[in-house]
């Protein structure tokens, strides 16, 4: 299947602090890339969609100038968390999508903020 | 009425059982069907993808569509305790986003 990779796959920061994960797809490219938000023991929650080139499409509920995304290339999006607060700890993973589309997700990337 | 239904489990089996997944759904216009493993920790992983109603089979994986009746599942032949995951059903619609369902959390027994 296509690989898709996340960086950092762990970060720790203080509160208030700003924290960039990129995303990136590492054989195909990726028109449209996804960002969710998992929870322990809980189903992942669709935060944003990324679409190359343009503005990207957020879900209810969550806060686009809190979760800043650029889809810069078909190949990487970026997720930045900004003034970070310890309820943004969390699991973030992205997703990219083919053509046909199948969906591959990244590693994922922990969050903890202090 | 969640969109899509999937028993949390945990469904636990001795090795070598074959493992019995389910999902229901209830929006008609969902088109492509796709089972994801989930290990602790680790970001989700397709195993299936199916477009019609019918069977699939991939490996020890066998997924099966009903769009009659609204009804998804995988089968796991053969299980290992390293199939010991979370499984996610995520059927979607023609250019839309993937819609999860809760997730299975199964548990393979040496």
């Amino acid at each position: 299947g296509a690989v898709v990779s996340q960086h950092p796959s762990r970060v720790i920061c203080k509160s208030g602090t700003s924290v960039k994960i990129e995303c990136r797809s590492l054989d195909f490219q990726a028109t449209t890339m996804f960002w969710y938000r998992q929870f322990p023991k809980k189903s992942l929650m669709l935060m944003a969609t990324s679409n190359e080139g343009s503005k990207a499409t957020y879900e209810q509920g969550v806060e686009k100038d809190k979760f800043l995304i650029n889809h810069a290339s078909l190949t990487l999006s970026t997720l930045t968390v900004t003034s970070a607060h310890p309820e943004d700890s969390s699991f973030y993973i992205c997703s990219a999508q083919l053509a046909s589309d199948e969906q591959f997700f990244g590693p994922g990337t922990r969050l903890t903020v202090l | 009425q969640k969109e899509v239904e999937q028993d949390p489990g945990p469904l636990s089996v001795p090795e070598g059982a074959i493992v019995s997944l389910n999902c229901t759904y209830s929006n008609s216009a969902f088109q492509y069907f796709m089972w994801y493993r989930q290990y602790s920790r680790k970001g989700p992983e397709l195993l299936m993808y199916t477009y019609s109603s019918g069977n699939k089979e991939d490996g020890r994986f066998t997924a099966q569509v009903d769009k009659s009746s609204k009804y998804i599942s995988l089968f796991i032949r053969d299980s290992q305790p390293s199939d010991s995951a979370t499984y996610l059903c995520a059927p979607k619609a023609a250019g839309n986003k993937l819609t999860f369902g809760g997730g299975t959390r199964v548990l393979v027994k040496p």
